[in-house]
């Protein structure tokens, strides 16, 4: 089955510095690629997500990138803010394993003011 | 816009005791699914269901039993907890699986098996 490693396990980094997490994942007929947010007390909340066919995507502050060649995707967060503390999912999925949604382990982020 | 809810919230129990885990959601979303979060290992599903009374195994099923009479409801229940099974458990709807559905999660479910 699928298997996403996701790297680092934990980011410290100075308010308005940009963060960056990466994932690799070994299936490579997955497709579908999300990164979930989950703030302290909470559950997940979708973010971003970025799908095969295309090579990045960018929302405000946020932007994915995916190399499907190396299997791998990255979240890019710039001009950090502390409101981006949390803890960060990837996760990728395929259609012909079902859809299923296979979580990285997941990466705290911790922006210092 | 109630959303998604999860009770209890914590829970603490014995080594062999039942326990169910409760998760209702008011959009009438055709997908529910249980996870479990665990440090190192990010999260991992443990059962979902495409419709009422349709339910499968995830990845890691073992010890738990699920059911889905109504649409709304999907309850998680360890029918004899181990130690193993302390963790925290997060219940997730969404629209559609076709391969692009956001997933929309409860606040989760802090369980302690002692």
């Amino acid at each position: 089955g699928e298997n996403v490693e996701q790297h680092p396990s934990t980011l410290s980094v100075q308010e308005g510095d940009s963060a960056v997490i990466k994932c690799t994942y070994s299936d490579s007929a997955s497709n579908y690629f999300p990164w979930y947010k989950q703030e302290l007390g909470k559950g997940p909340q979708l973010i971003i997500d970025i799908r095969s066919n295309v090579g990045e995507k960018k929302d405000q502050r946020i932007a994915v990138t995916l190399n499907k060649t190396a299997k791998h995707f990255s979240l890019h967060i710039t001009e950090t803010q502390p409101e981006d503390s949390a803890v960060y999912f990837c996760a990728a999925s395929a259609k012909a394993a079902g859809n299923k949604l296979t979580f990285g382990g997941g990466t705290r982020v911790l922006v210092k003011p | 816009d109630a959303g998604i809810t999860q009770s209890p919230r914590y829970k603490i129990t014995e080594t062999g005791r039942q326990v169910t885990l409760m998760c209702h959601q008011t959009w009438s979303h055709s997908y529910m699914f249980w996870y479990r979060q665990d440090l190192g290992h990010g999260l991992r599903l443990i059962y979902y269901s495409a419709a009422a009374d349709i339910t499968d195994k995830g990845e890691v099923p073992d010890g738990y039993v699920v059911s889905r009479s109504k649409t709304e409801n999907f309850p998680l229940t360890l029918e004899s907890a181990t130690r193993s099974q302390t963790s925290v458990y997060f219940c997730a709807s969404s629209v559609s699986w076709a391969n692009t559905g956001e997933l929309f999660f409860g606040e989760g479910s802090r369980l302690t098996v002692l």
